[in-house]
């Protein structure tokens, strides 16, 4: 089984504090994904990764960066954290052998409250 | 560029009833479709996709969904409501505007089952 594991369930931080969400897969997967969930928007893709040091913009990455040095890791960073960034935050994979049709495989996410 | 709508943010039913969650999709090509569930305090898990083979699609807990190109929709289904499907469901269809398969999500359905 496909296992996604994020490193803590719950968060609280203050504003302004650096904040690093960590996220690892152990299936050798490809692409790495970060989410925001909010009620009644659904997730919001933030950024994603393609490759080792590769990284690209989603949606909504104002605020945030990522960095993913080993295949298996893929960091959040929000560099100066800020109330409106209190949601949800999940991680997913996918092979990157199936094109559009690869299945994305979630962590347990990440409730982050900022203060 | 693609688009979900689900129609129903919060759907009731009663365990053995019919549960009945919308999607509605908007593709300028054809789409690739999935159905996530999720659970309290965990991740998304997928239930089923369609990647243009059957229009009729089997997936996990006796859920399916039916593609129908004519109304652009692909609505899940499953004949009898259990209590443990009590959950938030989520359609999605994959962006093919990029290299790397990401989804777009609707913003959930968050049905209950009433005893």
């Amino acid at each position: 089984d496909v296992k996604v594991t994020q490193s803590s369930r719950y968060l609280v931080k203050r504003t302004g504090e650096k904040v690093f969400l960590e996220c690892v897969q152990d299936m050798d997967h490809e692409n790495m994904f970060w989410y925001r969930q909010d009620p009644g928007l659904g997730l919001r893709l933030i950024y994603f990764s393609y490759d080792v040091k590769m990284k690209e913009k989603g949606d909504i990455p104002e605020g945030y960066s990522v960095s993913r040095e080993k295949k298996e890791r893929f960091s959040l960073i929000l560099e100066s954290a800020s109330t409106n960034q209190t949601s949800m935050y999940l991680c997913a994979s996918s092979p990157g052998t199936s094109g559009y049709r690869d299945t994305q495989y979630f962590g347990p996410g990440t409730r982050l409250t900022v203060l | 560029a693609q688009s979900v709508t689900q129609l129903g943010s919060h759907v009731s039913v009663s365990e053995g009833a019919l549960v009945l969650l919308r999607c509605n999709y908007s593709s300028s090509v054809p789409p690739y479709l999935f159905w996530y569930v999720q659970y309290p305090n965990q991740g998304l898990q997928l239930l089923l996709k369609y990647t243009s083979a059957a229009t009729l699609v089997k997936g996990i807990n006796g859920f399916e969904a039916e593609f129908k190109k004519s109304e652009t929709s692909f609505h899940l289904t499953k004949p009898s409501a259990h209590m443990s499907d009590a959950a938030e469901y989520f359609c999605a269809v994959s962006d093919k505007g990029g290299a790397t398969n990401k989804l777009i999500f609707g913003t959930g359905t968050l049905l209950a089952v009433q005893p």
